[in-house]
């Protein structure tokens, strides 16, 4: 029972903003949203979460929707670095396990 | 520097060799847990620890058991490896405060022949 809906792969210039989306219209009042990415089969490493509000990070910004059935994660100026498998992961607060869905495959391109 | 660290990285074995993966981390973290990822399934958790000597399932336990006797580390032990518990798996840790980030391992690949 997925909580999230991502699109399995897309592509970026160098450069140029990521903005990878996720939908989560099951999300409930006091669930959090969350982006991790693995790159290549290294350890998951988090970048960003929220509740309501926009986020800004010296990674990334989260955007979300006002009803929050959605959100979007903004690489500002995406490098050869950033390649990786990027995960939306919505739990609640004071829920530790992280249910990672397939993701989305970000190709950053030269 | 803040991290989480596993060992071996890299481990080839046959079936049935018990054999124990070490996860430690020095950020005074309650909560550990153990991953494992494979193809097209993606991360599925194995176990937890909400703190030392409390222990519990995860989603796919079946074949492994852990041990927290000491609150930095939270060792994954295959007492009867078989060829399908080849993976990768990954440790991670975390703070008990709701809203606190995970961090991760490097992983350990395993191979069981």
């Amino acid at each position: 029972d997925a909580k999230t809906t991502q699109p399995p792969s897309m592509d970026c210039a160098e450069g140029r903003a990521a903005n990878l989306p996720c939908n989560h219209s099951t999300i409930s009042g006091n669930e959090y949203v969350y982006w991790y990415r693995q790159i290549h089969s290294q350890g998951p490493q988090y970048i960003i979460h929220g509740l309501k509000n926009n986020e800004t990070n010296e990674m990334a910004s989260l955007i979300i929707t006002e009803d929050r059935k959605s959100s979007t994660l903004i690489l500002p100026h995406a490098t050869l670095r950033d390649t990786a498998v990027y995960y939306c992961i919505v739990t609640g607060a004071g829920s530790y396990q992280l249910t990672f869905g397939k993701g989305t495959k970000l190709s950053v391109i030269p | 520097e803040a991290q989480v660290t596993q060992n071996p990285r890299y481990l080839i074995t046959v079936t049935g060799k018990k054999l124990t993966v070490t996860c430690s981390q020095n950020m005074n973290h309650e909560y550990m847990s153990w991953y494992r990822q494979d193809p097209g399934l993606g991360l599925r958790q194995i176990y937890y620890s909400m703190n030392v000597e409390v222990t519990d399932k995860g989603d796919v336990p079946e074949g492994y058991k852990v041990s927290r006797k000491e609150k930095r580390n939270f060792p994954l032990i295959l007492e009867s490896p078989s060829p399908n518990q080849t993976s990768l798996y990954f440790c991670a840790s975390t703070t008990l405060s709701s809203t606190d980030t995970q961090y991760f391992g490097p992983g350990t690949r395993l191979t069981v022949l």
